[in-house]
């Protein structure tokens, strides 16, 4: 069973036009969900660590919220370079060492 | 820093011959991974190592081997190569384990099985 889904697979933006990105997870005692952006040809880079709902965190456009159930990542009048693949993971209940990564949002901003 | 490195970022194997990825980093890091990037399918753990002698199996282990025999290299062996390895391989590493889950990831090696 997957224990992270990230939806919608791919989203496309006009610049400027906000949207927001969804993280659901199925792990119980959730101990922290993170959020990676990768571009293309890249590994993933760490943007936030989110540990309990109502948490938020915000880098420049990029704003993540963190309920019981689900993650957002909210990006605010996106730029043309704040096209990537935006990755979300927790790690399972039972072993703090691994990370379970959803498939991920593409997301493409155009000019 | 180099941060984590990994080579080669290209190869094409035939079916049934073997190969190793190797890693390094030069964060001090105890935690080290290897996850296996397919399209729509998102990033699974080969294999993951918490210190220098201690390697064990992740999410997709088979076909795959590791070994940790210093901090700084932790290199993944393919025996015998399958059509179904094709895929793009990273190896990260990581200060403490998943709870703080920064993980430094390499920029990958994309390995093609024919």
């Amino acid at each position: 069973e997957d224990q992270v889904t990230q939806s919608p697979e791919a989203l496309r933006l006009q610049e400027g036009e906000s949207s927001s990105l969804n993280c659901s997870y199925t792990v119980s005692g959730l101990r922290g969900l993170f959020w990676y952006r990768q571009d293309p040809g890249k590994g993933p880079e760490f943007l936030f660590t989110l540990y309990s709902a109502g948490e938020e965190k915000e880098k420049e456009r990029l704003k993540a919220t963190l309920t019981k159930k689900e993650s957002f990542l909210h990006i605010t009048a996106p730029k043309p370079e704040d096209s990537a693949t935006y990755l979300c993971a927790v790690p399972p209940g039972s072993n703090d060492y691994k990370l379970s990564f959803g498939a991920g949002t593409t997301v493409t901003v155009r000019a | 820093n180099a941060g984590v490195t990994q080579t080669p970022k290209f190869r094409i194997l035939k079916i049934g011959q073997s190969m190793t990825l190797q890693c390094t980093q030069d964060m001090n890091h105890n935690y080290m991974y290897w996850y296996r990037q397919d399209p729509g399918m998102g990033l699974k753990l080969i294999y993951y190592s918490v210190g220098a002698g201690i390697t064990d199996k992740g999410e997709v282990p088979n076909g795959y081997n590791v070994s940790r025999s210093t901090t700084e290299d932790f290199p993944l062996r393919l025996e015998l190569a399958a059509p179904s390895q094709t895929s793009v391989y990273f190896c990260a590493s990581s200060y403490e384990g998943g709870v703080t889950g920064e993980l430094f990831f390499g920029e990958g090696s994309r390995l093609t099985v024919l």
